[in-house]
């Protein structure tokens, strides 16, 4: 069981927008402005494409964007492209010099 | 352009240690600006953080709490790289192994590609 919870699954149609949840603790997501998201194509690399909450590495899309409320992050996809289908992970650090993943959230491109 | 390359086998057997390595192109195991870490993957226990190198004024590493009396991060500096050894070994320590750069609070923002380990006799 992953210390982070993230719905198993979602969903959107080309074009449209979707959100990802992720919930934690007062003592990960909402103790520390860490929350990083993970897009994973299985059998890549998975590929940071949030950090800190809301910030874009270089060379990932705008149509990526984070926030956070409390002790829950989300993470969300607008303008869906087909090759936004992936899992995504949410992760936040945990204190202790320690790194919390979600179970991740299969998104499907209708 | 950072790229990690991981190497090790794909199959231990039980009780025996777990052997990986990750070698760095386009920066350095001993940079001031980078930590190193593993992470593994596999269905029943998700993503798991495992533990970390870097350096700064002097070597330091971080481990999970779950493999911390079984756990190892080495660097070679000679051939830039980081290695992860995870002694008695079981088969609930079959997973993909990643490599990544990164500080815990920033992101990790280059994986290597994946080692497949399966725990087996």
């Amino acid at each position: 069981q992953s210390a982070l919870t993230q719905p198993p699954s979602a969903s959107g149609s080309p074009g449209q927008s979707v959100t990802i949840s992720c919930t934690g603790t007062s003592s990960d997501i909402g103790a520390y402005n860490s929350v990083s998201w993970y897009q994973h194509h299985p059998g890549k690399a998975p590929k940071l494409m949030i950090s800190q909450v809301s910030k874009r590495p270089s060379g990932v899309p705008g149509r990526f964007s984070g926030s956070k409320s409390g002790n829950a992050a989300s993470l969300t996809v607008s303008g869906l492209q087909a090759d936004d289908e992936a899992d995504y992970y949410c992760s936040s650090y945990g204190g202790s010099n320690n790194l919390l993943f979600g179970g991740g959230t299969k998104l499907t491109v209708l | 352009q950072v790229h990690l390359q991981q190497s090790g086998p794909g199959l231990v057997e039980p009780s025996q240690t777990l052997s990986l390595t990750c070698a760095i192109s386009g920066d350095s195991v001993s940079s001031n600006s980078a930590a190193w870490n593993w992470i593994r993957q596999s269905p029943s226990r998700g993503l798991e953080w495992l533990g970390r190198t870097y350096y700064s004024s002097k070597w330091n590493n971080d481990y999970a709490v779950s493999v911390k009396s079984r756990i190892t991060i080495n660097s070679d500096t000679s051939k830039n790289q980081l290695s992860l050894h995870l002694s008695s070994v079981t088969p609930e320590d079959t997973a993909v192994y990643y490599c990544a750069k990164g500080w815990l609070a920033g992101g990790l923002d280059c994986w290597g590609q994946g080692t497949v380990v399966t725990v087996s006799s």
